[in-house]
């Protein structure tokens, strides 16, 4: 099984630059997820999803947006970067019974 | 609003040593607590859960123990390896975080040397 897949692994990006993160399921989880994790930091939630058609913000959504129009994706956009967004992101999936979730292997974005 | 503190690293052991890393939590009702890993390069994989009172998750030989009275998941290994070197978060979903988002510690850096 293949999980959450995250790509690409790594990005560096120019200040103003425009991306998409991409992310997607192989599990049919309904909930998805958004994080950022900064150096000696916890993760923070940026965005989430509850289902196709359904996101709302977590905790640090500014400068970020998403889309979920199928139930396996769940791409975070970048729309003008800052060197502030430089992190690791991380999505995750989870299922309706109350499971834990599970996580990509992240992608490292540096904004210089 | 809920919240987790964890010890702060890194933790330096020597393999087969005795590991603690501290994990308290600030939350109302009866939140359920979680042990995430994250070895270099990877995401974080479920460690071990407890959802109530008094349960012990455990799993690889890592236990941690849901105290309510303490607000505590403390986790422990009688016997560090080599191959535990990693980091290591606590989290915990709340009764009230509005679709079960986990709120996580920042993390604690375990490195085991020979």
């Amino acid at each position: 099984n293949a999980g959450v897949t995250q790509t690409p692994k790594f990005r560096i990006l120019k200040i103003g630059q425009s991306m998409t993160l991409q992310c997607t399921q192989d599990m049919n989880h309904n909930y998805m997820y958004w994080y950022r994790q900064d150096p000696g930091m916890g993760l923070k939630l940026i965005y989430y999803s509850v289902g196709a058609g359904i996101t709302d913000k977590g905790e640090v959504p500014n400068g970020y947006n998403v889309s979920r129009s199928t139930t396996e994706d769940f791409p975070l956009r970048l729309e003008l970067a800052a060197p502030s967004q430089t992190s690791v992101y991380f999505c995750a999936s989870r299922d309706l019974k109350n499971q834990p979730q599970h996580f990509g292997d992240g992608t490292r974005l540096s904004i210089l | 609003g809920d919240s987790v503190t964890q010890m702060e690293g890194p933790v330096t052991l020597s393999e087969e040593a005795f590991l603690t890393i501290n994990c308290t939590y600030t939350a109302t009702g009866y939140p359920s607590l979680f042990w995430y890993v994250q070895y270099p390069g990877e995401g974080l994989q479920l460690l071990l859960k407890a959802t109530k009172a008094d349960d012990k998750g455990s799993n690889k030989g890592f236990e941690a123990t849901y105290r309510k009275e303490t607000t505590s998941f403390h986790l422990e290994k009688g016997s560090v390896q080599v191959s535990d070197s990693a980091v290591y978060f606590c989290a915990l979903r709340g009764m009230n975080t509005g679709f079960q988002k986990l709120v996580f510690g920042t993390g604690t850096r375990l490195l085991v040397s020979p």
